[in-house]
């Protein structure tokens, strides 16, 4: 069965340092999505991306962060300086077409550690 | 705005028990309700969903989950826990119409004894 997949499963980071996180969504989906939670708190939708260009973020999704589908296969998180507060599960999720009536399809998702 | 609220933190049950894991959501219509399962070093894979109709819904794995507008929950069930059904769930919703973004509640965390 496809499936969403995520590197790196674990990411360390110092505070200030950039990072990027990477996501293979399922190869015939066109939406991706990033979320992310914070331990002990709830899922948090980012960002959605469609057509390579980001169709609807949240207010969590600053200047800091940016999303890019680099090539036919990957999809990117990018955390410019990196604050202890952005420590968090991020999920990446792909479904075949836009509305939350059509399943999104999550990754096993990359802990992020800012120290 | 739209939440969904998880009361339970943590359930403990036994094996061959019953579950009913709970699930509030605030919204002004009736939202498109999900229930997704986390099992550890997997991605969150959908159980169930509910959009409109019948308001008992069955899912994969046994599950079955119950859409009670008048309560405005979304309740998750089983009628026999196994073993591998130890996990973190989630009760999310999506908005008709109107965004991608499914807005999820804190999660349950499913200890299953044997």
């Amino acid at each position: 069965e496809p499936e969403v997949t995520q590197t790196p499963s674990h990411q360390v980071t110092q505070m200030g340092q950039e990072v990027i996180l990477r996501c293979v969504p399922i190869s015939n989906h066109l939406y991706f999505y990033w979320y992310r939670q914070i331990l002990g708190q709830k899922v948090e939708f980012l960002v959605s991306f469609y057509n390579n260009e980001i169709s609807e973020k949240s207010e969590i999704f600053d200047d800091q962060f940016s999303v890019e589908r680099p090539d036919g296969s990957n999809f990117t998180l990018k955390i410019r300086s990196t604050k202890l507060e952005d420590s968090a599960m991020y999920f990446c999720a792909s479904s075949a077409a836009t509305g939350t009536h059509y399943e999104q399809y999550f990754g096993p998702g990359t802990r992020l550690t800012v120290t | 705005a739209q939440s969904v609220t998880q009361p339970d933190i943590h359930i403990t049950v036994s094996e061959g028990a019953s579950l009913e894991l709970r699930c509030n959501y605030s919204y002004g219509a009736t939202p498109y309700l999900f229930w997704y399962v986390q099992s550890p070093g997997q991605g969150l894979q959908l159980l169930l969903k509910y959009f409109s109709g019948d308001t008992l819904v069955q899912g994969i794995k046994g599950f079955e989950a119950e859409f009670k507008r008048s309560q405005s929950s979304f309740n998750l069930r089983k009628p026999s826990v196994h073993w591998s059904d130890a996990a973190e769930y989630f009760c999310a919703v999506g908005v008709p119409d109107d965004t991608d973004k499914l807005i999820f509640g804190t999660g349950t965390r499913l200890q299953v004894f044997p």
